[in-house]
């Protein structure tokens, strides 16, 4: 079945360090990829995204590379800032049926400290 | 244009008691879900609209009922609360083009004694 796993937390960086957060998955098919965002208190927010291989999604600074070769779809940032404190969701889509059910990783918190 | 709104934000329930969570959206999509999230499981869908008038179970549907009421509003009724359902309820909407991106609502947490 279609799955996803991603790196335990937390991880906790200084500002300004580079972050790496890995995201793997199992799926048949072409599935679509997306990381999402969960800030303090909030519901998630779509974050990036990529819907075939070799793409790349990026928004505020972050991106991932959708890998087919290695089934990855690791999140970057070369200079995390304080505000970029959250919990990360890696998560993938696969076609077909009535509707797009998403299947979550585990999440990952990152705490950046001043 | 308020995307997904969920009420209540915060609930105590005793064990046995019933509730209804509430969810709506402007955004005209057909799709609508409801997720629970626990710490180091991350969110489970517990049941599913693909359209008005139609209803699915997720991975976790058990003690659960839904109601899709119109194409806005999804609700989702425990009808004898336990304590294993004590978490952070989401719902979220989703259109139906491509590559299937989610809406979520800023969430309820449930507590149940």
């Amino acid at each position: 079945g279609n799955s996803v796993t991603q790196m335990e937390g937390p991880v906790t960086l200084s500002e300004e360090a580079f972050l790496t957060i890995n995201c793997t998955y199992t799926a048949t098919g072409y599935p679509s990829l997306f990381w999402y965002v969960q800030y303090p208190g909030e519901g998630l927010q779509l974050l990036l995204k990529a819907t075939k291989a070799d793409d790349k999604g990026s928004n505020k600074g972050f991106e991932a590379t959708y890998r087919k070769e290695t089934t990855s779809f690791h999140l970057e940032k070369g200079s995390v800032q304080v505000s970029d404190s959250a919990v990360y969701f890696c998560a993938l889509a696969n076609y077909g049926g009535a509707t797009n059910k998403l299947i979550f990783g585990t999440g990952t918190l990152l705490a950046v400290q001043p | 244009n308020a995307g997904v709104t969920q009420t209540p934000k915060f609930q105590v329930l005793k064990t046995g008691q019933s509730m209804t969570l509430q969810c709506a959206q402007d955004m005209n999509h057909n799709s609508m879900y409801w997720y629970r999230q626990d710490p180091g499981m991350g969110l489970r869908l517990i049941y599913y609209s693909a359209s008005e008038g139609t209803t699915d179970k997720g991975e976790v549907p058990n003690g659960y009922n839904v109601s899709r009421l119109n194409k806005r509003e999804f609700s989702l009724r425990l009808e004898s609360a336990a304590p294993s359902q004590t978490s952070v309820y989401f719902c979220a909407s989703g259109g139906e083009v491509g590559p299937y991106e989610q809406y979520f609502g800023p969430g309820t947490r449930l507590t149940v004694t």
